[in-house]
């Protein structure tokens, strides 16, 4: 059981270079989503899934594209990339939807790091 | 709109004492989630405690409880008997139920003394 993978761990990007981010998880969770962080703002929601086939946008989607095509994988498009977009990127799942309430968390990959020049 | 507040950008704690960090957030829904992680030097983001809007019980997790005051709408995460690996920045985090946009504090950085 892996939990949450994410590939790469870092990348460089010049402007206007597109790339795709990873995330994979094999705990069969309905929920994926994906958060920058970026310093004093803590993480803010990109995009996010509630299963294969069903995405929506979060707080800051802007250059960003998601597709859902099995349960596992959820890959962040960057389309053309920008400075603006230089922060780290964490991928996140948890097992329902409903996670309001009850104990349902969202576990997290360890990141990517990316630099857009 | 959700918002979370984490007033303090930097605490510091000696070993083996106790620290509270502080978290208060602002929504209109009486049924919600709080959270509350922990992000060590490596970056990864790790689940510490969780507390529903519902539960009439402090959340506890060993060395970590949640100090949940409704009313006041405040969600403090207290760590007895801290320990130099308790040393990382902390998130408050909130869901509300049927919204899917986890809203993240801007955390507080914890540095624990010998």
């Amino acid at each position: 059981n892996a939990g949450v993978t994410q590939t790469p761990k870092f990348q460089v990007l010049k402007t206007g270079q597109s790339m795709t981010l990873q995330c994979a998880q094999d705990m069969n969770h309905e929920y994926m989503s994906w958060y920058r962080q970026d310093p004093g703002m803590g993480l803010r929601l990109i995009h996010y899934s509630v299963g294969a086939g069903i995405t929506d946008q979060g707080e800051v989607p802007n250059g960003y594209n998601v597709s859902r095509s099995t349960t596992e994988d959820f890959p962040l498009r960057l389309l053309s990339a920008a400075p603006s977009q230089t922060s780290v990127y964490f991928c996140a799942s948890s097992y329902s939807v409903a996670g309001a309430m009850g104990t349902d968390t969202q576990y997290f990959g360890p990141g990517t790091r990316l630099t857009v020049l | 709109a959700q918002k979370i507040t984490q007033t303090q950008p930097g605490m510091f704690v000696q070993e083996k004492e106790a620290v509270t960090l502080d978290c208060t957030y602002d929504t209109s829904d009486q049924s919600y989630g709080l959270f509350w992680y922990k992000q060590p030097s490596s970056g990864e983001m790790i689940f510490l405690i969780y507390q529903g809007s519902y539960d009439e019980q402090n959340a506890t997790e060993g060395r970590y409880s949640l100090n949940f005051q409704k009313a006041r709408k405040s969600a403090n995460l207290v760590i007895s008997a801290s320990q130099l690996g308790d040393s990382a920045m902390y998130f408050c985090a909130m869901r509300e139920e049927d919204n899917y946009d986890m809203r993240f504090g801007a955390g507080t950085r914890l540095t624990v003394k010998p």
